[in-house]
């Protein structure tokens, strides 16, 4: 089965400062690549995604990058802000359809004002 | 839209006794929905994906007479804990797919503790 594995396990950043979190998966089937923000104790939120048509997606200060020759994907977060710490999952599935997603640990961001 | 409801959102309850917990899709049709289980501080442990008018399947190591699922709509699904104990204390958040979209919504997930 797929093996998403992610880092860092947490990081700390300047108020301001980017930060960039990185995802490798095992199963080059994968194609659809979704990034979750979970504040604790709420759920988790999708902010963004990727599927293997494409190599990079940017929403405002959000953007993720995808190698699929090398098997990772990126999330940064550019211009960072208070309210942007939480926990941060990638996942990687073989998708459309019914086929579950397959989570990374988890990266706890903490930003410094 | 993409709004899953979960209920309830916390529920206390004494070993032995059984908890059924639901799961809807407020504005569009799933008919795959999957439920996971979250320790403090861990990531999201699937364990199982549950499909409209069929059994669901479980992932390795859930016993699936202890963890009822149920799809009986487009827009519904049930976990029911069997004869809970203190260990199946737990945050347990479901998610929906969107067919349309192609995405997963997840609810804002329960709270389970059990005395």
């Amino acid at each position: 089965g797929e093996n998403v594995e992610q880092h860092p396990s947490t990081l700390s950043v300047q108020e301001g400062d980017s930060a960039v979190i990185k995802c490798t998966y095992s199963d080059s089937a994968s194609n659809y690549f979704p990034w979750y923000k979970q504040e604790l104790g709420k759920r988790p939120q999708l902010i963004i995604d990727i599927r293997s048509n494409v190599g990079e997606k940017k929403d405002q200060r959000i953007a993720v990058t995808l190698n699929k020759t090398a098997k990772h994907f990126s999330l940064h977060i550019t211009e960072t802000q208070p309210e942007d710490s939480a926990v941060y999952f990638c996942a990687a599935s073989i998708g459309p359809g019914a086929n579950n997603l397959f989570f990374g640990t988890g990266t706890r961001l903490t930003v410094i004002p | 839209g993409a709004v899953v409801s979960q209920h309830p959102s916390w529920v206390i309850c004494k070993s032995g006794t059984s908890v059924k917990i639901e799961c809807r899709s407020l504005d569009f049709q799933a008919t795959t929905m999957f439920w996971y289980r979250q320790f403090p501080k861990q990531s999201l442990m699937l364990m199982a994906t549950s499909n409209e008018g069929s059994k669901a399947t479980y992932e390795q190591g859930v016993e699936k007479d202890k963890f009822l699922i149920n799809h009986a709509s487009l827009t519904l699904s049930t976990l029911t804990v069997t004869s809970a104990h203190p260990e199946d204390s737990s945050f347990y958040i479901c998610s929906a797919r969107n067919p349309v979209a192609s995405k997963e919504y997840f609810g804002p997930g329960t709270r389970l503790t059990v005395l």
